[in-house]
Parts: C-alpha cells; sequence; structure tokens
C-alpha cells in the first residue's frame, strides 16, 4: 500500500531551467509535507517542508506547492544546477505519528 | 556541530550472525527513527524511540529485530540470526523535540548479508 507516490522515476533539466518533481498521496489525513534530497551512498538531506495549512512555501531556488483537492505536491527548483543532480525523497507525516512515510524517489539529472 | 553519526558504514555479515548498527543523535535531539531502504525503493519506518522508550516499533519486523536506546550511549538496532533479504541500507535520523516532524539523518549503515 503506497500512500505516497513519485510516478517519475527519473527527470532530466538543461542547467538554468526548471525542475518540477511530483509527488501524489493517497492519506488525507497527512498534515506535513518534505522534500529531501539525496546522493549516492549518504543519507537523505532536508530542503524544504510544508504544512497543510498552507499551499506554497519558498526557501531560495526551492519551492514547494500543495494542492490538498488533488492530493498533490510539487517541488520546483529554478534555476537548476549541476549539484542539483541527486535523488529527490517526497516524504509525509500525520499529526500524532512521527514517522515518515517516504515515495520511491526520483532520479534528477541536471545537464550543462 | 556534529550531524547524525552511524556506524559501521558499511557492515558484513554472514548468514546467521548478528549485526549490531549504532546511531548517535545531533546534540540535543530527544528522538531517533530507524528505516531501512531496499535497492530501488523509498525507506520504510521501522522504529521510533525516546531516551529509554520504544514509542512507535510498527515497522519493525516482529522477530530477530530489536532496537533500543539507552540513557547513556547511541540507540542501537540489532539484527539476530540475519538473512540474505536483511542486506540493505539503514538510516538513522533525529529531531529535535519542538521540530518532531523535520527529521535529520545519518549516512546510514550498508548491510550486506552472504
Amino acid at each position: 500500500d503506497q500512500q505516497v507516490k513519485q510516478n517519475s522515476p527519473s527527470l532530466s533539466v538543461q542547467e538554468g531551467r526548471i525542475s518540477i518533481l511530483n509527488c501524489d498521496y493517497t492519506n488525507s489525513m497527512f498534515d506535513y509535507f518534505l522534500w529531501y534530497k539525496k546522493y549516492p551512498a549518504e543519507g537523505p538531506t532536508f530542503l524544504i517542508s510544508i504544512s497543510s495549512i498552507k499551499d506554497k512555501n519558498e526557501d531560495g531556488r526551492f519551492t514547494v506547492f500543495l494542492n490538498k483537492s488533488a492530493k498533490h505536491l510539487s517541488l520546483h527548483i529554478v534555476p537548476s544546477q549541476p549539484g542539483d543532480s541527486a535523488v529527490y525523497f517526497c516524504a509525509a507525516s500525520l499529526d500524532n505519528t512521527d514517522k515518515l512515510i517516504f515515495g520511491t524517489g526520483t532520479r534528477l539529472q541536471v545537464f550543462p | 556541530n556534529a550531524g547524525v553519526m552511524q556506524n559501521p558504514r558499511h557492515l558484513v555479515r554472514r548468514r546467521g550472525q548478528e549485526a549490531r548498527l549504532r546511531c548517535s543523535p545531533m546534540k540535543g535531539h530527544s528522538h531517533v527513527y530507524w528505516y531501512r531502504q531496499l535497492p530501488e525503493e523509498g525507506l520504510k519506518f521501522m522504529v521510533y524511540l525516546q531516551k529509554e522508550n520504544i514509542i512507535d516499533e510498527s515497522g519493525m519486523p516482529k522477530e530477530r529485530f530489536s532496537a533500543e536506546f539507552p540513557k547513556e550511549g547511541p540507540s542501537i538496532l540489532r539484527i539476530q540470526q540475519v538473512v540474505r533479504g536483511d542486506s540493505a541500507a539503514y538510516f538513522c535520523a533525529s529531531s529535535p523535540w519542538r521540530e518532531r516532524n523535520i527529521q535529520y539523518f545519518g549516512a546510514g549503515t550498508r548491510l550486506s548479508v552472504l
């Protein structure tokens, strides 16, 4: 039962352009969402998060959008840089639990 | 300002042996989480601990797996009588009490069972 889904296993974007990574979820009770970036042989690094009471959160080049009616969130990276090449995981949590439910990840490649 | 420290980074065990994975949370963090990542999959929650307490072990296999977070020292994830299917990357995360939703991860321990 995959409650958090990232349907695109990979994405390739040219340097300087926008990268858009998508995530869908099935549990309407999720109230907090996070994006993590992961390089090979390293642990996930926290990028940005959003509470379900908001529809947008921005931090530098990273913006997360939440569409609760569609149970969809997306991460926008602009402008994309080669150092952004990594696997990006979407995660969700419920207020009354502390565990994160992760998607399967999207591998982003930013080429020159 | 050390982050979450996990050791060893790589662990090789033969079937039937025991594996012990250690995790020291970030300074000031009182919550520890363990996740497992199988190849080509996302991270799966295993267990959530506070000092001397297991809060949620709903993701932990019922047999052979145990976890602790003693009053002193690191958190330990213990796998007894390992099997090949236990081969995975095991990640530990920690969070501060006031920001429990944001978890900070260690570099992981890659367990290989021969």
